[in-house]
């Protein structure tokens, strides 16, 4: 079945990066785009913007530009999400989402990540 | 940008009643609309897209409905394991943004 599989839980401290990878199995990766969400603790789902993993191409919502960069390695069917200069703002799961156009029916299981000093 | 506003933020019913969520969209996103749940420290989960289309697997107790820019989902006969975050989210075009989310409870 497709499926999409995180990396655990990470713990940094302020300044450091982060780098959580997404690995796709049961289908072409190449087909569906992957885009990235994040949820803060107690709070709702943010959209950070998408991978076109077929060209390699990001795009990036608006509060995640800069410090956050998305990539890919189509030999190993795996999306890569790096935030830098991390801040205890950043303390959130991170989730990736298979991008079909009838909605999102395959996510990641997500990724702690915690910043703290 | 297409700003989608969830209402309410949060309600508590009865087991067996029936409880309405809405999603307005700013502009016409004509039917690419999905309503997703969201059970505490779980995945979320695609329950409804194009406004109207239950996903496969998904309880036919939830329904979707659209009227211009207004979106609904129906809970007919809320069970307790309906407990959850419920979000809209438009996905035709970025920013694929989702609504603020509806806490649902039991009474």
């Amino acid at each position: 079945q497709e499926q999409l599989v995180q990396s655990g839980s990470e713990l940094k401290k302020p300044g450091a990066s982060v780098l959580v990878s997404c690995k796709a199995s049961g289908y072409t990766f190449t087909d569906y785009a992957i885009n990235w969400v994040r949820q803060a603790p107690g709070q709702g789902l943010e959209w950070m913007g998408w991978m076109n993993t077929d060209t390699g191409h990001p795009t990036y919502a608006q509060g995640f530009t800069g410090r956050f960069v998305f990539s890919l390695d189509t030999s190993v069917s795996t999306a890569y999400l790096q935030i830098n200069s991390l801040k205890a703002e950043d303390t959130a799961i991170y989730y990736c989402a298979q991008g079909r156009g009838r909605g999102w029916a395959v996510w990641g299981q997500g990724t702690l990540v915690t910043v703290s000093s | 940008d297409i700003q989608m506003t969830q209402s309410p933020s949060s309600l508590s019913a009865s087991v067996g009643d029936s409880v309405t969520i809405t999603c307005r969209a700013s502009q016409d996103i004509g039917t690419y609309l999905a309503w997703y749940q969201q059970k505490p420290g779980k995945v979320p989960k695609l329950l409804i897209y194009g406004a109207s289309t239950l996903q496969s697997g998904v309880p036919s107790r939830f329904s979707g409905s659209r009227s211009g820019t207004d979106f609904t989902l129906t809970i007919s006969n809320l069970q307790p394991e309906d407990v959850a975050s419920y979000y809209c989210q438009k996905y035709n075009s970025a920013p694929r943004t989702f609504g603020q989310g509806t806490k649902v409870e039991i009474k």
